[in-house]
């Protein structure tokens, strides 16, 4: 059953630590994308790769990081730096960079 | 510069009447447009996309939207709404003008159904 999956569903973390957020997808898709979404606004990117060994800062990269060793992994790291982290983190993938986007079932991270 | 505006936050309808959410966009180039619908604490699910070939373009559960250039809009409907379809709903437009073809959306409509 081809998908994304994204772990843990829920997380919570306390203020100065750094947590990571898995994105995990079967599909053979060669790009992956981070987006934050937070209430009444549309997604946001925060990194995108093309291709393994590859990502590019998107629109609100700071306080963040991503790592793309594996084509079907592409963890988020949400840092210290990050002065407002609370937020519903959704992970995406795509054939290439022209094709639809297929999302994933997203990460809902509190900072406490 | 590539924008995507949905004029309405909130929509209700009565179960079984037809729902319309409207999305106008901007772009220099042809557009890729996209409707996306989100349940709650869900990620994003594809309705249907519009690329350049027939301008009504038909998706999944009844949902269809037609590309409208002299309009620059893209509204989505569906002829009769289900109690199922209460959802946010994202227009999402994409052109490949700068190289990056990057996702735009737009900030969401959430319907409401009445039975």
């Amino acid at each position: 059953d081809g998908g994304i999956t994204q772990s843990p569903k829920y997380l919570f973390r306390k203020e100065g630590q750094n947590v990571t957020l898995s994105c995990e997808q079967n599909l053979n898709h060669d790009a992956m994308y981070w987006y934050r979404q937070d209430p009444g606004q549309g997604l946001r990117l925060i990194y995108y790769s093309q291709i393994v060994n590859d990502f590019q800062k998107g629109d609100i990269a700071e306080g963040y990081s991503v790592s793309r060793e594996k084509k079907e992994s592409f963890p988020l790291t949400v840092t210290s730096a990050q002065k407002n982290p609370t937020a519903f983190y959704l992970c995406a993938s795509s054939i290439g960079r022209r094709n639809e986007q297929f999302f994933g079932p997203g990460t809902r991270l509190t900072v406490l | 510069a590539q924008s995507v505006t949905q004029l309405d936050s909130h929509v209700s309808v009565s179960e079984g009447t037809p729902v319309l959410l409207r999305c106008n966009y901007s772009s220099s180039y042809s557009p890729s447009l996209f409707w996306y619908v989100q349940h709650p604490n869900k990620g994003l699910q594809l309705l249907l996309k519009y690329t350049s070939a027939a301008t009504l373009v038909k998706g999944i559960n009844g949902f269809e939207a037609e590309f409208k250039k002299s309009e620059t809009s893209f509204h989505l409907t569906k002829p009769s709404a289900h109690m199922s379809d209460a959802a946010e709903y994202f227009c999402v437009v994409s052109e490949g003008g700068s190289g990056t073809y990057k996702y735009i959306f737009g900030t969401g409509t959430r319907l409401k159904v009445l039975a």
